[in-house]
């Protein structure tokens, strides 16, 4: 069974800081991957997609994320956070053949200190 | 363009209760998703609509839950009785069929289900 698992429960950092969030994945076939972030009081947003092409992404407010298949990896990028990153972050994947229902990761939880 | 709602915002019930979840997807999107998120849990898949036909319900918990999406419009979601175990944040998400965005679906803010 398809699962996603996400590497950290809560990150803590300040202003400024490099943020790298881990997501793996275990699934052979062709996935679509996703990072959703969920800001304090407001409903999930996708922030980045990859379905082919480019193994580099690049979503919004400054995030990529980089698909390293060799390595069932997919791991969030932010070079330097503000504190307005402070949101719960999820990856999530899919599969055509399935639905493209999405299976999540447990979610991060990152709280950027001004 | 409306964004997916989702209705009532917060629900207390009783166990034992009957409560039913309201979502209204985006304009023209066939593809309707449950999901539901129960504290210090991950999201997890529920069933999947397209159009007014259940495609995938291996997600469901139990026969205590009834979705149904009457017309292809909105999709409700019954629980009865309502347990415990259920409480959570239940979530719906729509997509259209067929999309050259590739695969994303688009969240409503989700229903935060309290069952004492």
């Amino acid at each position: 069974a398809q699962s996603v698992s996400q590497h950290n429960h809560h990150v803590i950092l300040s202003e400024a800081a490099s943020l790298e969030l881990g997501c793996n994945y275990s699934y052979g076939g062709t996935v679509n991957l996703f990072w959703y972030v969920q800001y304090p009081g407001q409903h999930l947003q996708l922030l980045l997609k990859y379905f082919s092409g480019d193994p580099l992404v690049k979503g919004i407010k400054g995030f990529e994320a980089e698909f390293i298949k060799s390595k069932f990896s997919f791991n969030l990028r932010k070079p330097s956070v503000q504190w307005s990153d402070t949101a719960e972050y999820f990856c999530a994947a899919s599969i055509k053949a399935a639905g493209n229902k999405l299976t999540f990761g447990g979610g991060t939880r990152v709280l950027v200190k001004p | 363009e409306a964004g997916v709602t989702q209705f009532p915002s917060h629900s207390v019930i009783e166990k034992g209760q009957t409560v039913t979840l309201r979502c209204d997807p985006i304009s023209g999107h066939d593809n309707l998703y449950w999901y539901r998120r129960v504290m210090g849990k991950e999201i997890k898949f529920l069933l999947h609509f397209v159009k007014e036909s259940k495609q995938d319900e291996s997600g469901m918990p139990n026969n205590r839950f009834l979705a149904e999406r009457t017309g292809g419009t909105y999709s409700t979601l019954k629980v009865q009785p309502a347990e415990l175990e259920d409480s959570g944040v239940y979530f719906c998400a729509s997509s259209p069929l067929v999309s050259n965005q590739g695969y994303e679906q688009f969240f409503g803010p989700g229903t935060r289900l309290t069952v004492l």
